[in-house]
């Protein structure tokens, strides 16, 4: 079983700070993605990483994908409240399933 | 496109009874997923559904579980019978292959 750790677990911040989440495997994932899930809500996919080095930015979230492929951080810049939710990343090492995280609950205060 | 469509949104049945969740992929998907969300274990991937043909069932929890997808547009994750260790937030999701997965907004089910 491909296990994915996150953390932390919980995050409780004020609103301009800076912070970063991470997300740890043993195992080698042929790409990992994050999603952002809100109260009563499904996930939604914010990024896609497929190359081991690779950084994405998405206006104020940088996401990097670990040079071996087996890690990933996500770091946000000036959070802001509406960053608030559950952060998962997934790991894809076959067909279309996906390994999850067990997430980072962030929540960014005004 | 609505996107993915489940109901109900909520559900509370006694232990002992049969329940059954509904999903409705997006049209053209031909990927479909059941999760279970819970505190302790997280996101966990109950079935996948390849053009509507059971691919990977390896999460399913027991025999009290089963999943149909009888055609493209509809799919059934049935518990029988329901346990209180069964309360959780079921997700359907679909894709197109090896791509992006949309959720549907969930089924809280707590079974009393």
């Amino acid at each position: 079983t491909q296990l994915l750790e996150q953390s932390p677990q919980f995050l409780s911040i004020q609103e301009g700070e800076n912070l970063t989440v991470y997300c740890n495997s043993s195992s080698v994932f042929s790409s990992l993605q994050w999603y952002r899930q809100e109260p009563g809500e499904g996930p939604v996919l914010l990024v896609t990483v497929v190359t081991g080095g690779e950084v994405k930015k998405l206006k104020r979230l940088t996401f990097q994908f670990g040079d071996a492929r087996k890690d990933s951080s996500l770091h946000i810049t000036a959070a802001q409240p509406g960053d608030t939710g559950l952060y998962l990343c997934a790991g894809a090492a076959g067909y279309s399933t996906l390994t999850f995280g067990k997430g980072t609950m962030l929540l960014v205060s005004p | 496109d609505a996107g993915v469509i489940q109901s109900p949104r909520h559900e509370v049945t006694e232990m002992g009874q049969e329940v059954t969740l509904r999903c409705k992929p997006i049209s053209g998907h031909n990927s479909l997923f059941w999760y279970r969300q819970t505190m302790m274990r997280g996101l966990e991937l109950l079935i996948y559904f390849n053009n509507n043909v059971p691919i990977d069932d390896s999460g399913m929890p027991e025999d009290r579980f089963s999943a149909k997808m009888p055609n493209a547009s509809f799919s059934t994750l049935k518990i029988q019978p329901s346990e209180p260790r069964d309360s959780a937030v079921y997700f359907c999701a679909s894709s197109l292959v090896g791509q992006q997965a949309f959720f549907g907004q969930g089924t809280r089910l707590t079974v009393v």
